[in-house]
């Protein structure tokens, strides 16, 4: 059974870093495309950013480019988030996302985690 | 990087078909064959119905169907029942290692 667990949210004030995690079982990790998704509280769904498996292609959405990094550690079948310079909009639930293919050119997430909570205190 | 406009709401009796659409521009819908949909019940992850504009993941019932033309993708739930009441979300490769989202629809099964 695939398997996608996020950890590393909480609360943190404006300016601030934190740094994400998802640990993956159940699936070949190093074959897939990951992705980064969020939902601030009661809106819709906002692709952060996403690698495709061998990390040569990766992209962020214009709202985070230049203050969050995306990276992977096929070894230990884990995907991270280092977010920088935290903002209050970028409160949120951060879902880690499995692709169905290697690349990211054909984005279509069909595993997610339940993610974990970032809510950023000016 | 702009979302994908989608209907804030959409609604329709048991039994009956609905269709929801999404509209992008050329350098995202219309430029790829790379659009993807996602049913989400309230406080639940979303899950995967459709991807690449028309193929269904294995367990998705035939009930839900994608189609494109243009600028626009669209998602069409036969034979509505209760359990499909969620919002709905596409998304599409827009370039340059970049996704974006729709900003999604609430299905209302009256």
């Amino acid at each position: 059974e695939v398997q996608l667990v996020e950890s590393g949210g909480g609360l943190i004030q404006a300016g601030r870093s934190l740094r994400l995690s998802c640990a993956a079982s159940g699936f070949t990790f190093e074959n897939y495309a990951m992705h980064w998704v969020r939902q601030a509280p009661g809106r819709g769904l906002e692709w952060v950013s996403g690698l495709n498996w061998k990390s040569e292609r990766i992209g962020y959405a214009d709202s985070v480019k230049g203050r969050f990094t995306i990276s992977r550690d096929n070894a230990k079948n884990s995907l991270f988030l280092q977010m920088n310079s935290l903002r209050d909009e970028d409160t949120a639930l951060y879902y880690c996302a499995k692709d169905v293919d290697a690349s990211i050119g054909t984005p279509s997430m069909d595993a997610w985690g339940q993610g974990t909570s970032v809510t950023v205190s000016s | 990087q702009s979302a994908l406009t989608q209907p804030p709401s959409a609604s329709g009796s048991p039994g009956q078909s609905v269709t929801i659409s999404c509209t992008g521009t050329s350098s995202d819908v219309g430029g790829y064959n790379s659009v993807s949909w996602y049913q989400q019940h309230p406080g639940k992850a979303p899950k995967l119905l459709i991807y690449d504009v028309t193929k269904r993941p294995a367990g998705v019932p035939d009930r839900f169907s994608g189609s494109k033309s243009g600028n626009t993708a669209s998602l069409t739930v036969s034979g509505l029942q209760t359990d499909d009441e969620a919002d709905y979300y596409c998304n599409s490769y827009a370039g340059s290692n970049s996704v974006v989202f729709g900003g999604g629809t609430k299905l209302t099964v009256l």
